[in-house]
């Protein structure tokens, strides 16, 4: 398998424009995880979803966050508008169930460097 | 909530050389996962080795170890004969058993000399 692949892995973008990341999970993996990560902060969860239905969204910081997974092969990640606080690294993760099968490592892409203007 | 502590920000240790990253966490759960993830500067995120809390028993992936001491809820990554390629950020991680979601230290930065 691949791993998971995100897209694009650099954008730049101006301020009030709309950007949207893709991921593609490892195929079979039922979980998919949105992070995102910046020198203040860390790495946030964002949101995950389970089976493609999205189960905490707690994370996402405001309105202007989204997220999708229309199948088990794709999701997207979409900030409209973009405000310049936004720029950060964006990671997707997949796995297995965490718990089901204890413990399950989550495999991460490699990532979407986001910078707005 | 769960937090995740890492208190050293940066590292340096010699090439061939031991180092010892700390972590320290806090949670109420009896059951709960720990990880040490490593970022090069490819930004990839790669797991290192993985802990049980349920087991008493360190765990060893080759040149890495942990010490796992759960009573003081601490978690230290050992690397043994460092090598240039273990340059990297350093992220412990914790999750609950019924949980699904990881909880990131704050990473430590590890240099490796010549």
């Amino acid at each position: 398998d691949a791993g998971v692949i995100q897209s694009p892995r650099h954008e730049v973008t101006e301020m009030g424009q709309e950007v949207t990341l893709r991921c593609k999970p490892i195929s079979g993996h039922d979980y998919l995880f949105w992070y995102r990560q910046t020198m203040m902060r860390g790495l946030e969860l964002l949101i995950y979803f389970n089976n493609n239905v999205p189960i905490d969204d707690s994370g996402m910081p405001e309105d202007r966050f989204s997220a999708k997974m229309p199948n088990a092969s794709f999701s997207t990640l979409k900030i409209q508008p973009s405000e310049p606080r936004d720029s950060a690294v964006y990671f997707c993760a997949s796995s297995w169930h965490p718990t089901g099968v204890r413990g399950n490592e989550q495999f991460f892409g490699p990532g979407t460097r986001l910078t707005v203007l | 909530a769960q937090t995740v502590t890492q208190s050293q920000p940066e590292m340096s240790v010699q090439e061939a050389e031991t180092v010892t990253l700390s972590c320290t966490y806090d949670t109420s759960e009896s059951d709960y996962y720990l990880f040490w993830y490593k970022q090069p500067p490819s930004r990839q995120m790669i797991l290192v080795i993985r802990q049980e809390a349920y087991k008493q028993q360190n765990a060893t992936e080759n040149r890495f170890s942990v010490n796992f001491q759960k009573a003081a809820k601490s978690f230290s990554l050992k690397i043994s004969d460092s090598q240039l390629g273990d340059a990297a950020m350093y992220f412990c991680a914790y999750i609950a058993g019924t949980a699904s979601k990881l909880t990131f230290g704050t990473g430590t930065r590890l240099q490796v000399t010549l």
